[in-house]
């Protein structure tokens, strides 16, 4: 089956401590993207990358860090310096950048610092 | 920068009730719109979405949603709900690079 998986579904780290979550897809898509949600806030990009090894700064990249080294995966890395990491990540992605192209998405990890 | 409003954070109905779930953007330039819905501890998927033609765009379950330009709104409407109905609803609005900007959800409550 075609999809996006993120791992793992549930995270708990120390509060100082950097942490990578992991998003892989099989579905031979060039662009990829990494959310934030928040109780009552909606969906906020933190970064995007429209091909491998080029990515760009959403609204809230402050404390996040990125690589596209592989065309299927996009892990994003959680730093010490995001004042408040504790959140739901979701990851997604579309065919290519375009505005016609809606975006798949993966069933989210749940990160919580301590 | 594109601005989603949904008009409502709660929507409670009763089962075979009809619901409508507001959303308004900004922008009045060409937009391709979409609505998303999310079950408790689960990614997004794709409920419909407009790109082009015919104003109103439908569902396979039963969900439909008009686009209005002159009002900048994409409401989603279902004449009659069910229990399973019940999940958080997202808005969203796609410029170019295929960035999407979400209003804040709605979360539909179907009591029996």
């Amino acid at each position: 089956d075609g999809g996006i998986t993120q791992s793992p579904k549930y995270l708990f780290r120390k509060e100082g401590q950097n942490v990578t979550l992991s998003c892989e897809q099989n579905l031979n898509h060039d662009a990829m993207y990494w959310y934030r949600q928040d109780p009552g806030q909606g969906l906020r990009l933190i970064y995007y990358s429209q091909i491998v090894n080029d990515f760009q700064k959403g609204d809230i990249a402050e404390g996040y860090s990125v690589s596209r080294e592989k065309k299927e995966s996009f892990p994003l890395t959680v730093t010490s310096a995001q004042k408040n990491p504790t959140a739901f990540y979701l990851c997604a992605s579309s065919i290519r950048a375009g505005y016609y192209n809606e975006q798949f998405f993966g069933p989210g990890t749940r990160l919580t610092v301590l | 920068a594109q601005s989603v409003t949904q008009l409502d954070s709660q929507v409670p109905v009763f089962e075979e009730a009809p619901v409508e779930l507001r959303c308004n953007y900004s922008s009045s330039v060409s937009v391709y719109l979409f609505w998303y819905v999310q079950y408790p501890n689960q990614g997004l998927q794709l409920l419909l979405k407009y790109l082009s033609g015919s104003t109103l765009v439908e569902s396979i379950n039963g969900f439909e949603a008009e686009f209005n330009k002159s009002q900048t709104s994409f409401h989603l409407r279902k004449p009659s709900v069910h229990i399973s109905d019940t999940a958080e609803y997202f808005c969203a609005v796609s410029e170019t690079l295929g960035r999407l900007y979400f209003g804040r959800g709605t979360q539909l409550t179907v009591w029996p």
